[in-house]
């Protein structure tokens, strides 16, 4: 199956400052998201992002297929962010797989 | 659209005794997974049904563990007997197809005593 590293693992960012977590993977994928995991356990879809760039308000995600990798940017951060970031990488014919997450804390 | 609902929300439990969790996935979605999520770890999958046939059960430990989507539609995970290192919390996601995007719920917290 495809190996997905993700870093850092752990980010403290003071409230307002500007982060990059980046995800890579092994093979060429087919199908790449980043999640949110809430304080509660609830992962929640930020992006379904194969392949170029999207944006949703502070947050954007940049994949480049090619070269096995993905970006999400977190701007002007708030407190609300912190939780643990996923990536999940799939290829046909197979499954999706996790990173181990990247643990965000903002801190006021 | 309602999203994907799963209970209940927590279950205490001693070791040897058993406990189901159930799944209900966004009205279409014909793909539904169950997956554990060790803390501190990502999510692993468990079982992937397409419709009501398992398309991959391969990380299921078929010993203790069973699933069921009957009609096609909701889903039951079963562990028995349950053992200490099956304390996790238990996600069901869906898709409306194998390749599509995943929808989690918000996951079922097993602690086994």
């Amino acid at each position: 199956g495809i190996q997905v590293e993700q870093s850092p693992p752990d980010l403290i960012l003071q409230e307002g400052a500007n982060s990059t977590l980046r995800c890579n993977f092994s093979d060429s994928v087919n199908n790449l998201q980043w999640f949110h995991q809430n304080p509660w356990g609830q992962l929640i879809n930020l992006f379904y992002i194969p392949s170029g760039t999207k944006q949703n308000g502070r947050l954007s995600a940049t994949t480049v297929a090619t070269e096995r990798y993905s970006l999400l940017y977190i701007s002007s951060s708030q407190t609300t962010d912190s939780g643990v970031y996923f990536c999940a990488a799939f290829s046909l014919g197979d499954q999706f797989y996790f990173g181990t997450g990247t643990s965000l804390t903002v801190i006021p | 659209e309602a999203g994907v609902a799963q209970s209940p929300r927590y279950k205490i439990i001693e070791k040897r005794q058993s406990v189901a969790f159930w799944c209900n996935p966004i009205s279409g979605h014909a793909t539904l997974y169950w997956y554990q999520q060790i803390l501190g770890q990502g999510p692993k999958l468990l079982i992937q049904f397409q419709n009501n046939g398992v398309v991959d059960d391969s990380q299921l430990p078929k010993d203790r563990f069973s699933a069921e989507r009957l009609k096609g539609v909701d889903s039951t995970l079963k562990i028995q007997p349950a053992k200490l290192e099956d304390s996790a919390v238990y996600l069901c996601a869906s898709s409306q197809n194998p390749t599509g995007e995943l929808f989690f719920g918000e996951g079922s917290r097993l602690t086994v005593l």
